[in-house]
């Protein structure tokens, strides 16, 4: 199984809008609902953000949100804050009945 | 809260197994619909999963490591583990272990990973 695409770096400003892209085909994102996006900070565990495509765990701020359409799973933070700052992963169930992650993205807020 | 913990040697040899187990305390593994995983990240890399086992004792394992991976689960010890074979220097990773809930994608705890280095 192929790992899914992101972008590998992603920038924005304080307050900005930013979109993290994951691609894959029809017999993973495209063919579940089951994507999900998670937050890591240098040396910490990976942080479940959103699950299910654009289910948000509690807890979690209403400023991260998660769509798809197509083959293509989105994550878009709003209202960029300095404590983003890190690398996000999204991950996929698979017609095989098992998972892959795309590769990661670095979000860098300028 | 429920927490996840994993131990295990953190250094092995090439050719040699690598041995994990992550015990699962503040809830029981067997209660509930829940998949027990593992994923690994090598240094400086990204994320990959490793496979993981349902609450019951079915596997499921990522194709490329399938030849080398066993996950098992000890209901009586509230651990599960990882078992990778004939490791090289490519296994060189942190190891983490996590749950993830039936019916969702979510995996929503995770312990705090362990680095496992191969190396003579």
């Amino acid at each position: 199984q192929s790992a899914l695409t992101q972008p590998a770096s992603v920038s924005g400003s304080p307050g900005q809008s930013i979109t993290i892209s994951c691609t894959g085909t029809s017999s993973d994102v495209g063919g579940y609902n089951y994507v999900s996006w998670y937050q890591q900070h240098p040396g910490k565990a990976p942080k479940l953000m959103i699950y299910d495509v654009s289910d948000r765990p509690s807890g979690v701020s209403n400023r991260f949100s998660g769509s798809k359409s197509g083959n293509t799973a989105s994550l878009t933070i709003s209202g960029l804050q300095a404590e983003d700052e890190g690398d996000y992963y999204c991950i996929s169930y698979t017609s095989s009945s098992t998972w892959v992650f795309g590769g990661g993205t670095k979000l860098t807020v300028l | 809260q429920l927490q996840l913990q994993e131990s295990g040697p953190g250094l092995v040899k090439p050719s040699e197994t690598l041995s994990l187990t992550c015990t699962v305390s503040g809830g029981s593994i067997s209660a509930g619909s829940y998949y027990w995983g593992w994923i690994r990240q090598p240094p400086g890399k990204g994320l990959e999963w490793i496979g993981n086992i349902y609450y019951s004792g079915s596997t499921f394992y990522n194709p490329s490591l399938k030849s080398r991976v066993t996950i098992s689960v000890d209901t009586s010890k509230n651990q599960f583990s990882l078992e990778l074979s004939s490791v090289t220097a490519a296994d060189t990773a942190v190891y983490y272990c996590a749950r993830r809930r039936g019916n969702s994608s979510g995996l929503d705890y995770w312990g705090q990973g362990t680095l496992v280095t191969v190396s003579s």
